[in-house]
This record gives structure tokens, sequence and C-alpha cells, in this order.
């Protein structure tokens, strides 16, 4: 199984809202990281997860807050976002340790509007 | 920190045709440079990656090749076909995967 996991697949928000963003892998990889996607541009990092610990914050906003409560759950909790937060929100895992870097696999993503 | 150039940002070729994208590095440090390809509604895909002690890599109809002394790598995809149609990314890692800016490739039959 080399799959991730991401639900849901489209979210619309209002900028009051609170909702979270939940992604699931279940390849026993240890580093998992989310990674914000505009139109037409590349991912850009947001986070990294290694061991269940946070790793590496891109300077995001606090409105944005990673959540990781096991190792094959990361959770994108989110409040008071702005309409320029709206895109493709993107989760990704890889091993870990040494021998790396390794691959990353991509979740599906998801759809982000805030209204 | 790394910064990676991509070029170019659109590629039309016919279908059998091959197609070629080049990116550049500016982190001497980086040393794993792996290729993506993300179709419509999809998240990026890895197709390729290649690491600093190698030269070139294949797989099929897909090469990598790396020059660490100019800090240039570039994607080859031969025999093209309509399913190539993609946006595809390079990118290079050092402590976290930095990606170029895209390439909107489009396989005409």
């Amino acid at each position: 199984d080399t799959e991730v996991t991401q639900t849901p697949k489209h979210l619309v928000m209002g900028m009051t809202n609170k909702k979270s963003l939940k992604c699931e892998q279940h390849m026993g990889h240890r580093a998992m990281y989310w990674y914000k996607q505009k139109a037409k541009k590349p991912p850009e990092l947001m986070f990294v997860y290694s061991y269940e610990k946070l790793s590496i914050n891109e300077s995001v906003p606090s409105r944005f807050s990673p959540e990781c409560p096991n190792s094959s759950l990361l959770n994108l909790h989110l409040h008071a976002l702005q309409p320029e937060d709206s895109a493709l929100y993107l989760c990704a895992s890889s091993l870990q340790g040494a021998g790396g870097p390794y691959e990353q696999y991509f979740g599906p993503g998801t759809r982000l509007t805030v209204t | 920190g790394e910064n990676v150039e991509q070029h170019p940002s659109t590629l039309s070729v016919q279908e059998g045709d091959s197609a070629v994208i080049k990116c550049t590095y500016s982190d001497s440090a980086s040393n794993y440079f792996p290729w993506y390809k993300q179709e419509l509604g999809k998240g990026p895909q890895l197709i390729i990656d290649i690491r600093s002690n190698v030269g070139e890599k294949k797989d099929q109809r897909i090469a990598v090749t790396l020059n660490k002394t100019a800090k240039h790598f570039s994607l080859h995809i031969t025999e093209t076909q309509p399913e190539d149609s993609a946006v595809y990314f390079c990118a290079a890692y050092y402590d976290k995967v930095i990606f170029g800016p895209g390439t909107s490739l489009s396989v005409i039959p």
C-alpha cells in the first residue's frame, strides 16, 4: 500500500470557521509533511513532522495549526483563515533516517476555498 | 537558501517526439534531485530521481542527467504519448525539498 489519503477532497469555509484537514498513511513512514499549492505554482512546504515531532515550521501563520497524533495520522487545524489562504493543501510522507533522503509520497490534496 | 529554476515553462511536442526539461539549482550542498509529474486534480507523483553521486539514470522512456559542477539537471522523455501531458516539477533537496516553478507539457496526438 503506497497510498496517502486526505479528507475532505473539497472544503469551503468562512473566515470565522474552524475546520480540520486530515491525512493518513500506512506505509510505516515516520516523516510527514504539509504543503500549500496555489494555482499554476509549485508546492510550498509548510510543516514537517519527524517521528511525530514538529521539526520544520516554514514561518506559517498561527491560523494554521498542525498536529501529528500518531505515526499514521497528520492533521491541519484551520482557524480564522483569509481568502488568500484558498489553495490545494497537500500531505506527503516518506521514510526517515539513515540512507536518506527518501521519496515523498503525496496525497491527492484538499481543495480549500475561504469565503 | 536553495533556489531552483526550470525551463521551459510550457512545452508542446508531437506524439512520438522527445521532450527535454532543464533545471538549475543554487546550493551545491543539495544531494537529491527528484522529478514529479502532476496531473490535473491530483497530487504530485515521483517519476524518477537521482542522487548526487550518479550522473545519469534511466527508467524505460524517462531519463535524468545531473551535472554537479554546473549545478544542472535535466529530464528527458522519449517517444512521448498523450498520457505524458501534465505539469512536471524538478526539485532539489538538502534539508528539505525545494521545487522548481514547473513545466506544462502538452503532447499533441
